[in-house]
């Protein structure tokens, strides 16, 4: 069972370039979320989606960008990066509706240097 | 405005004894409730969840109560061991949240031998 797959798990980044982090789930969940978690803090959530085509923002969404064409595949790209990006990003899934409440599952994360 | 506060940035703890983790919450809409355990350089992952119309869960050693009223929430781990150590996430769900998790900041639970 692969669940939530994250990559690259490693990235060092210039000032100004751009990436994209690959995140895929293999539980046909609707819900995903991108959250990035710096030293001392909790998760932030970037930007999230309930379903293919679907996205909006969430706390901390400037400087970043997603997609969701499909229900397995939601990249987070970072067009311009800069060093307040340095973090590490969780892709998260989660099947919720009206009346259920489940648990989301969790990628390994990719921690990302700019410098 | 932290809606989950998690005020103890860590504890120390005997192995054996009890680990009591401590979560507050301002939106009393708020329905759904998670802790999450992390281990570094790890995602995090679910360890146990509270309902609302619930003020008690029990999973095995793990156990979260809720006080709606004051609107906290506990985690109790008896008997703690070395094994717990790790950052431990208080998540709440619902109440215009439309669908999200919102985590507290972590509490760093140490279990000495």
């Amino acid at each position: 069972n692969a669940g939530v797959t994250q990559t690259p798990k490693f990235r060092i980044l210039k000032i100004g370039q751009s990436m994209t982090l690959q995140c895929t789930q293999d539980m046909n969940h609707n819900y995903m979320y991108w959250y990035r978690q710096d030293p001392g803090m909790g998760l932030k959530l970037i930007y999230y989606s309930v379903g293919a085509g679907i996205t909006d923002k969430g706390e901390v969404p400037n400087g970043y960008n997603v997609s969701r064409s499909t229900t397995e595949d939601f990249p987070l790209r970072l067009e311009l990066a800069a060093p307040s990006q340095t973090s590490v990003y969780f892709c998260a899934s989660r099947k919720q509706g009206a009346r259920m409440n489940t648990e989301a599952f969790f990628g390994q994360g990719t921690r990302l240097t700019v410098v | 405005d932290q809606q989950v506060k998690q005020n103890s940035p860590s504890l120390s703890v005997q192995e054996g004894r009890i680990s009591i983790l401590n979560c507050d919450y301002t939106n009393s809409m708020f329905d759904y409730f998670l802790w999450y355990k992390k281990y570094p350089a790890e995602g995090p992952t679910f360890l146990i969840s509270i309902s609302s119309i619930k003020d008690k869960n029990e999973d095995g050693r793990f156990t979260v109560f809720l006080n709606k009223s004051a609107k906290h929430l506990s985690l109790h781990i008896v008997p703690s061991q070395p094994g717990d150590s790790a950052v431990y996430f208080c998540a709440a769900s619902g109440g215009g949240s439309q669908g999200n998790l919102i985590f507290g900041k972590g509490t760093k639970l140490s279990v000495k031998p």
